[in-house]
């Protein structure tokens, strides 16, 4: 059983068009977050859900909207995808009392050309 | 606001020597801190991570860390590593508590020599 799944695990598509990234957790967390990794490996978080309430925007533009329809579940939707949106993005979950231990899902490699 | 700065970028070591990582922190109360490490092409797996406590942490595949608060450190370590160490490795420090998530440092490339 994986513990938190996002698909699709490979996402190649055209500059300007929408896509969405799906994450789901069986852990039974009430946290949830969006991790972007960049070519260069450096890994940052760009928003985190609590019980499906925004808690976390990390200045991500507003060109990304993630969305949690319930505790299990947060998705990433992206408008108007650019260039610069190529990147590896981690869905990841915690749990409370845990320190805030994260873990992650095996990521989404979005290439926009 | 906090940051983690790992300064090795690569490192070498031949299989079976030991090996330690370098980490430090930068958090105005006790930190959570955490390693992680990422195969190529796969995600992010928790070796080890420090709440409080005992400041030698054990982790998975033979890893452990120390915390030392003085040098506001939290070096990896591992008596022998084996091929399938090879991975990136990340060091990171919890961001205040309930849901604000983790900062990381750049992460190191650790390449085995046979």
């Amino acid at each position: 059983d994986t513990a938190v799944s996002q698909t699709p695990k490979y996402l190649v598509t055209q500059m300007g068009n929408d896509k969405s990234i799906k994450c789901e957790q069986n852990l039974g967390h009430d946290t949830m977050y969006w991790y972007k990794q960049d070519s260069k490996k450096f890994l940052k978080i760009m928003f985190s859900y609590n019980n499906k309430e925004l808690i976390i925007n990390e200045t991500v533009p507003n060109r990304f909207s993630p969305k949690s329809p319930d505790k299990a579940h947060l998705n990433l939707h992206i408008n108007s995808l650019e260039l610069g949106d190529s990147a590896v993005y981690f869905c990841a979950s915690s749990r409370r009392g845990d320190g805030e231990t994260q873990y992650f899902g095996p990521g989404t490699r979005l290439l926009v050309l | 606001a906090q940051s983690v700065t790992q300064p090795d970028i690569h490192i070498t070591v031949s299989e079976g020597a030991s090996l330690e990582l370098r980490c430090n922190y930068s958090y105005g109360a006790t930190p959570y801190l955490f390693w992680y490490v990422q195969s190529p092409g796969q995600g992010l797996q928790l070796l080890l991570k420090y709440f409080s406590g005992d400041t030698l942490v054990q982790g998975i595949k033979g890893f452990e860390a120390e915390f030392k608060r003085s040098q506001s450190s939290f070096n990896l370590r591992k008596p022998s590593v084996h091929w399938s160490d090879a991975a990136e490795y990340f060091c990171a420090v919890g961001r205040g508590g309930g849901a604000d998530g983790l900062t990381f440092g750049k992460g190191t490339h650790l390449i085995i020599q046979p």
